[in-house]
């Protein structure tokens, strides 16, 4: 079944650090990705795609990700992190119309 | 552009009692989405339209939960009677076909 995998439920950095989100997938066939954010009480915003093409995306907010198909992963990078990036982080597969999402990676920064 | 619009966005009720959550999806989009959040179970797929027609509602818990999209501009989610594991945050979201989905800001469910 396809299902998508963050395997940090929690992770603390501290400002001006670099940050690396990770996400493992399952699916058969080339897979459309997505990075969602969430910040406390608000819904959520999309970061950035992968649908084809360069395997290295860049999104919103200074964010990237990278597909690597040999590690079925979809990591978010961010070279220095900010303060108001604390939030939850959300990896999703697109099956048919549908997005599967990850449970989520909480981010806090610390100053 | 307004964006997917929800309301209400904070709903406490009492055991028992009808509630009724109500999505405007973008305009133009095709596709309506209903997904919830829980601290246990995280953001799951309810049930989605395509042109006003439930695709696929697998994800609907049981009988207590229905939905609607009467037309392309208004979708509800209800659930009657509610109990209190209903509480969580509902997402409505809304895409053109099977282009990007725009989430909206969710209602906080709160069943007492």
């Amino acid at each position: 079944a396809q299902s998508v995998t963050q395997p940090d439920i929690h992770i603390t950095v501290s400002e001006g650090a670099s940050l690396e989100l990770r996400c493992n997938y399952s699916y058969g066939a080339t897979p459309y990705l997505f990075w969602y954010v969430q910040s406390p009480g608000q819904g959520l915003q999309l970061l950035l795609k992968y649908f084809s093409g360069d395997t290295l995306v860049q999104g919103i907010k200074g964010f990237e990700a990278e597909f690597k198909r040999s590690q079925s992963s979809f990591n978010l990078r961010k070279p220095s992190v900010h303060w108001s990036d604390a939030a939850e982080y959300f990896c999703a597969v697109e099956v048919g119309d549908k997005l599967i999402f990850g449970t989520g990676t909480r981010l806090q920064v610390f100053p | 552009d307004a964006g997917v619009i929800q309301s209400p966005r904070h709903e406490v009720t009492e055991m028992g009692q009808e509630v009724t959550l109500r999505c405007k999806p973008i305009s133009g989009h095709n596709s309506l989405f209903w997904y919830r959040q829980t601290m246990m179970r995280g953001l799951e797929l309810l049930i989605y339209f395509n042109n006003n027609v439930p695709i696929d509602d697998s994800g609907m818990p049981e009988d207590r939960f229905s939905a609607k999209m009467p037309n392309a501009s208004f979708s509800t989610l209800k659930i009657q009677p509610s109990e209190p594991r209903d509480s969580a945050v509902y997402f409505c979201a809304s895409s053109l076909g099977s282009g990007l989905k725009y989430f909206g800001p969710g209602t906080r469910l709160l069943v007492l």
